[in-house]
Order: C-alpha cells, then structure tokens, then sequence
C-alpha cells in the first residue's frame, strides 16, 4: 500500500523568505510524485510533478521539488515566497496506469507581509 | 487550454434527497476520477473510470453510483443525502500515455452542502 506524510500541518512564512514544504511517501512499487495547490475555495491546480529522470523538477510560480529516493521524499522549495502564494499544498503518490492519486494531509503555508 | 469541467460548481440539498453530479473530463482525456474532500480534509478518491468502463473503486458508499458515457463525460450519483456527504468533490482527468505514466487534472469541484 502507498502513503504519503507531509511532515508539516502549517508553515508561517514572512514574504520573500525561502521555504520547504516536507513530503515522504512509502510505496512497495515504483511511484509517481506530485504536488498540487489548492487556494481557497478553488479547486486543485497541478505544480510539478516527478515522473522520470531528473530528480530535480521545476513548476509553475518558481516552485520546485527534488525526488530522493533512498530517503522517500518529494520536499517543495521556493526560494522566495510571495503573499500569492498563501495556499494549502498537498503531495500526492501514485504508482501510475490508472491508479489513484493517495494525497497528504495537506501543509497550509502561510505568508506574511 | 480547456480544463476539466464540473456542474453545478454549488448544490444545496435536504438529508435524503439524491444529487448529480456532472464533469465534463479534458478533450480526448479517456480517464476520469471522482474525490471527495470534507472541510479541512485531503482528498480521498472515490471511484475512476475508464474507457466507459470502472477502473477502480475506493471508499464510496453503496448509496453512491457513477459512470461514464459515451462521449467520456460521467455522473456521480447520490441518494440518500446524509449531513455526513456534505463536502467538495472533485473530479479528475487523464489520458493514457506513454510508459503508463499519467497526470490527473482536477476540475474546480461541486461543493454539495446537505442540510
């Protein structure tokens, strides 16, 4: 069975500081990573994702995130932060086909002027 | 680009009344996913379809149903109502693509509110 922990329920940030939102996953099969944001009252958008090769993916709104696999993690980094990007931000693992998406509980990152 | 589409984006029903829920998956997507998010929850999926076909299940209720038509649009169904469904759901979709590999996109959501 998969399972993803995001390590972190909420991250306070102050504008244009860097941040790292946390994600392990445990899969027994190859997997597939993700990270979607949800903004409030909106629906899911996709971020990034990690299929293949590089380990290291860029996303939209200067997001990006490293696949580990020896330590099962997909952590989000943003260098720089804005007020925008004040969201809830759940990774997600697939084992791919037409499996289902297992999601986080979500990590609510909060950005303050 | 077009994007998933989800009617209605809002419903208000009474406990034990039943619901539709309609998406509408991106062009030529072949694959369609069904969530269900509570207040301050992740998503937890539902049910998938493909080809027209059930692919997959998760944790829904026999009192839900759902399916896929013909032109790759699909219905939730809901009878029943209890205050307990009252939640977002969403709906996914994806195409078959090379070496299995998949990208669901989500459509805004319904948000069913049960009174």
């Amino acid at each position: 069975a998969q399972s993803v922990t995001q390590l972190d329920s909420q991250v306070p940030v102050f504008e244009e500081a860097p941040v790292e939102l946390r994600c392990n996953y445990s899969s027994s099969v190859s997997v597939y990573l993700f990270w979607y944001v949800q903004y409030p009252n909106q629906g899911l958008q996709l971020l990034l994702k990690y299929l293949s090769g590089s380990t290291l993916v860029k996303g939209i709104n200067g997001f990006e995130a490293e696949f580990n696999k020896s330590q099962t993690s997909f952590h989000l980094r943003k260098p720089s932060v804005h007020i925008s990007d004040t969201a809830e931000y759940f990774c997600a693992v697939t084992s791919g086909g037409y499996n289902k998406l297992i999601f986080g509980a979500g990590t609510r990152l909060a950005v303050h002027p | 680009a077009a994007g998933v589409i989800q009617s209605p984006r809002h419903l208000i029903k009474e406990k034990r009344e039943t619901a539709t829920l309609k998406c509408y998956p991106i062009p030529r997507h072949d694959t369609v996913y069904w969530y269900q998010q509570g207040p301050g929850q992740d998503p937890q999926f539902l049910i998938s379809f493909y080809e027209k076909m059930q692919s997959d299940k998760g944790s829904i209720p026999d009192r839900f149903s759902a399916q896929q038509f013909s032109d790759y649009h699909s219905e939730l169904n809901m009878s029943s109502l209890e205050l307990g469904d009252s939640a977002l759901y969403f709906c996914a979709s994806s195409s078959y693509g090379r070496d299995y590999q998949e990208t669901q996109y989500f459509g805004p959501g319904t948000r069913l509110l049960v009174l």
